[in-house]
């Protein structure tokens, strides 16, 4: 049983460049979560997503935008990067009923030059 | 809004000693906390939960927590620690709708 996947691994993009990073879910699991992980950091939430719709999202500008697919896998989009966007990003799963029990992927390294 | 404060940022330990990771939240409601332990490179594992229910809970690893509600802590212990538990570990809370709310995290080094 696969846990939670990150793609890619690792990444570098320049200012005012856009980005797509992408999650798959634990088997089962219909709930995606993104974080932030600045260096030093712990993570912050960026937003939940839940039947294809954003549930709930933290304190994030604009630039930050999802979206669910119907087989629950996920991506998150960033655009206009700003150097203050490096930082590992995180996705977690979850079941909609038990979704205080979340699972982490390895996570995507984002550097912004 | 709920917050989670975890005083100490690293926490150096010989190996086989007991050690303690605090944690302190704050929230207006009833809680969900929860550890997790992220190794170098890597994402974050769940170590331990509480739901509700009895406030000792035991986790992977050897590692276990107490909710303290009068308190408001949920600290971290181990009664002899590893080589292999040097890591970042992480508290969290989760109360309501409210999203997950992490601490800043504490970095455990075992000393050999």
């Amino acid at each position: 049983d696969a846990g939670v996947t990150q793609s890619p691994t690792h990444l570098i993009k320049t200012r005012g460049q856009q980005v797509t990073l992408r999650c798959s879910p634990k088997s089962g699991h219909d709930t995606v979560s993104w974080y932030q992980q600045a260096l030093g950091q712990g993570p912050q939430f960026i937003f939940q997503y839940y039947e294809e719709e954003e549930r709930q999202r933290g304190n994030f500008p604009d630039r930050f935008s999802g979206h669910q697919f119907p087989n629950y896998s996920s991506e998150l989009n960033v655009n206009a990067l700003l150097l203050g966007d490096s930082a590992l990003y995180l996705c977690a799963s979850s079941l909609a009923s038990v979704q205080e029990t979340q699972y982490f992927g390895p996570g995507t390294r984002l550097l912004v030059l | 809004a709920q917050s989670v404060t975890q005083l100490d940022s690293q926490v150096p330990v010989f190996e086989e000693a007991p050690v303690e990771l605090r944690c302190n939240y704050s929230s207006s409601v009833s809680v969900y906390l929860f550890w997790y332990v992220q190794y170098p490179n890597q994402g974050l594992q769940l170590l331990l939960k509480y739901l509700s229910g009895s406030t000792l809970v035991k986790g992977i690893n050897g590692f276990e927590a107490e909710f303290n509600k009068s308190q408001t802590s949920f600290h971290l212990r181990k009664p002899s620690v590893h080589i292999s538990d040097t890591a970042e570990y992480f508290c969290a809370v989760s109360a309501g709708d409210e999203k997950v709310t992490f601490g800043t995290g504490t970095k455990l080094q075992v000393i050999p």
